[in-house]
């Protein structure tokens, strides 16, 4: 059972403008949150954090926005640029029941310039 | 700043051959984490140590196994290898306080 979604598998953004990918979770315990880029055939890099207490993060372009009562974390990407285009994986984990981490399926961004 | 290395990078195999994924995490980090990621599938959690110990196991075959060893460098066992091990394999590693996990650029394994 798939507990961490990301209900778009591509998303097409012109350069310059906001680029929002969200990502749904079904398990309410979860109380961490990640984001991660990926490149093909490199390892995915890990971009920004949120954690349950919190409703916003923000690190220079990327900010991450979590909607506990709606199960619901997006990263808004703004400016968007060419080498942002890559495959982006949401993660959660329940921090106090052990240290996996459940990915999502990943939404694959084209930043055209 | 040093990174996670994972080696080799690559590895061909044939059914029923045995092999043997390295994983060096970041200087000062205690946790490791495994993961499989098939073609077209999103990254699975296979196992994680903590302190040279497991801590956490998740999809992993029996016909795996992994240890961390006492330079908390760790190793992914992998026997009587079938046509569906074909992936990539990533390790992470994380500090103590698990904000962030750093990924290495993965091992692909292909077996034949």
């Amino acid at each position: 059972d798939q507990q961490v979604k990301q209900n778009s598998p591509s998303l097409s953004v012109q350069e310059g403008r906001i680029s929002i990918l969200n990502c749904d979770y079904t398990n309410s315990m979860f109380d961490y949150f990640l984001w991660y880029k990926k490149y093909p055939a490199e390892g995915p890099t890990f971009l920004i954090s949120i954690s349950s207490i919190k409703d916003k993060n923000e690190d220079g372009r990327f900010t991450v926005f979590l909607n506990k009562s709606a199960k619901h974390l997006s990263l808004h990407i703004v400016p968007s640029q060419p080498g942002d285009s890559a495959v982006y994986f949401c993660a959660a984990s329940d921090t106090n029941t052990g240290n996996q981490f459940y990915f999502g399926t990943g939404t694959s961004l084209t930043v055209i310039p | 700043a040093a990174g996670v290395i994972q080696s080799p990078r690559h590895l061909i195999k044939e059914k029923r051959e045995t092999a043997t994924l390295k994983c060096y995490p970041i200087p000062r980090h205690d946790t490791v984490y495994w993961y499989q990621q098939g073609p077209g599938q999103d990254p699975q959690f296979l196992i994680s140590f903590y302190e040279k110990m497991q801590s956490d196991k998740g999809s992993i075959p029996d016909r795996f196994s992994a240890q961390q060893f006492s330079d908390y460098h760790s190793e992914l066992n992998m026997s009587s290898l079938e046509l569906g091990d074909s992936a990539l394999y990533f390790c992470a590693s994380g500090d103590r306080f698990r904000e962030k996990l750093f990924f290495g650029s993965g091992t692909q394994l292909s077996v034949l």
